[in-house]
């Protein structure tokens, strides 16, 4: 079965500072990731997706495949970056609707 | 409102009670999704529908689980002889269509309590 596995239940940074999430999945195939982001008292939301290869809210992310990994990246922490991510991977054989979420990690950036 | 509503937000039940949570997709997302989210976890699948019917109910851990879509819009969890083990955030989720360039947008969730 297909697992995604977020390492760290919580990350500390100071504003400014480089941040990192590391997410690993197991799939031997080729399948679609996301990053979702939870603000405090808000609904979760898709935050950015592999095969856009976009930048978003100066977060990066890059699928490699040879170590079957997605880490999020973002090369100088904000304070409103705080929130829990999960990453999150969709197997081209399922059902569009079926998203596999890792257990999440909590981000807090202090001043 | 223009996001996906959920009603209850809190809904505390007795052991062995039947419950019901609804979801209200935004107007127009033919697809819809259930997930569950367990204390310190991430939401887990239940189920997806596709217009009126279940296109994929494989998440759902028993059959005391059941939901509905009977016009294609609003959603009805149905969980009968709640457990303890049934606490949790119940997410729903409605997409445009369903596809690879589709975004599904989150309500707030349910948070289930069974004492």
């Amino acid at each position: 079965a297909q697992r995604v596995t977020q390492p760290e239940k919580l990350l500390s940074v100071f504003k400014g500072a480089p941040v990192e999430l590391k997410c690993n999945y197991s799939y031997s195939g080729s399948p679609e990731l996301f990053w979702y982001v939870q603000y405090s008292r808000q609904r979760l939301q898709l935050l950015l997706r592999h095969i856009s290869r976009e930048s978003i809210k100066g977060f990066t992310a890059d699928l490699n495949k040879g170590e079957t990994s997605f880490h999020l990246k973002k090369p100088f922490a904000q304070e409103e970056d705080s929130a829990m991510y999960y990453c999150a991977l969709r197997v081209p054989t399922d059902s569009w609707g079926k998203l596999q979420f890792g257990a999440g990690t909590q981000v807090v950036v202090t001043p | 409102g223009a996001g996906v509503s959920q009603t209850p937000s809190n809904k505390v039940t007795e052991k062995g009670k039947y419950v019901e949570l609804r979801c209200d997709p935004i107007s127009g997302h033919t697809a819809l999704y259930w997930y569950r989210q367990s204390l310190g976890q991430g939401p887990e699948f239940l189920i997806y529908f596709q217009g009126t019917g279940a296109a994929d109910d494989s998440g759902l851990p028993n059959d005391r689980f059941f939901a509905v879509r009977p016009e294609g819009s609003v959603s009805t969890l149905k969980i009968q002889r709640t457990e303890r083990g049934d606490s949790a955030v119940y997410l729903c989720a409605s997409s445009l269509s369903a596809g690879q360039n589709t975004e599904a947008f989150f309500g707030q969730g349910t948070r289930l309590t069974v004492v």
